[in-house]
């Protein structure tokens, strides 16, 4: 199986400030890579696929880059909607695998 | 709208069998493969399976021997059972639609069904 790996668990940063969550496939995954939010109370949220790819909806402050077995998502100018948890999902191939989430709390 | 929301027992006994049932609005079974994915304190987010717009379904082999995923399209329901439960399957239990058919990303989920294994 493909082993996600997101190093950091928590992260915590002022609104406006930019960050960057990391994931780390155990072998390389192209650019089969979703990233999801996860807020308490709520469905968990698809913001980005294929590595790069903005789901309907996700504000243009996400970005995605990575392919191979490294991915970063970006988050420009924090929102206060921006915290929460956040996990990648490789569908490389199955069994389709996510990460143990970051989750990123107001400093 | 599109809308899943899972019903489920809330306590199961160990050794028995879990049902869920996702109802789903604003879309159509046959056109969308349904996922399964639930999150346990002990694995985190595991994908247990999905049941293909055709109607036919894949397992993580994790599950396979105890899982069974089905659907009624008359009621847009998808249903996922899976027997011999054991304390470490308590957790929350999801469905998802996929993005695409086949795609295996998730645009759309459940709030999720909380489930406990326990005497």
């Amino acid at each position: 199986d493909v082993q996600m790996t997101q190093s950091l668990s928590y992260l915590a940063a002022s609104p406006g400030e930019s960050v960057s969550i990391s994931c780390k496939a155990s072998k390389s995954i192209s650019n089969y890579l979703a990233w999801y939010q996860q807020k308490p109370g709520e469905a968990y949220k698809l913001l980005i696929y294929s590595g790069s790819t903005l789901q309907s909806g996700t504000p243009s402050r996400f970005s995605g880059s990575g392919s191979g077995t490294d991915f970063t998502l970006t988050i420009r100018s924090l929102e206060p909607e921006d915290f929460g948890l956040y996990y990648c999902q490789q569908y490389y191939e199955k069994p389709l695998t996510f990460g143990s989430g970051t989750k990123l709390e107001i400093k | 709208q599109v809308q899943l929301k899972e019903t489920g027992p809330g306590l199961v006994q160990p050794t028995q069998t879990l049902s869920i049932t996702c109802t789903v609005s604003g879309f159509s079974l046959t056109s969308y493969y349904m996922q399964w994915v639930r999150q346990t304190p002990g694995k985190g987010l595991e994908w247990m399976g999905f049941i293909r717009s055709g109607g036919s379904t894949e397992y993580n082999s994790e599950f396979k021997s105890r899982l069974s995923i089905s659907r009624d399209t008359s009621k847009n329901q998808v249903f996922l059972k899976m027997n011999s439960l054991k304390t470490e399957d308590t957790g929350v239990y999801y469905c998802a639609r996929d993005l695409l058919r086949g795609y295996y990303v998730m645009d759309a989920w459940g709030q999720g069904a909380s489930v406990t294994v326990s005497s």
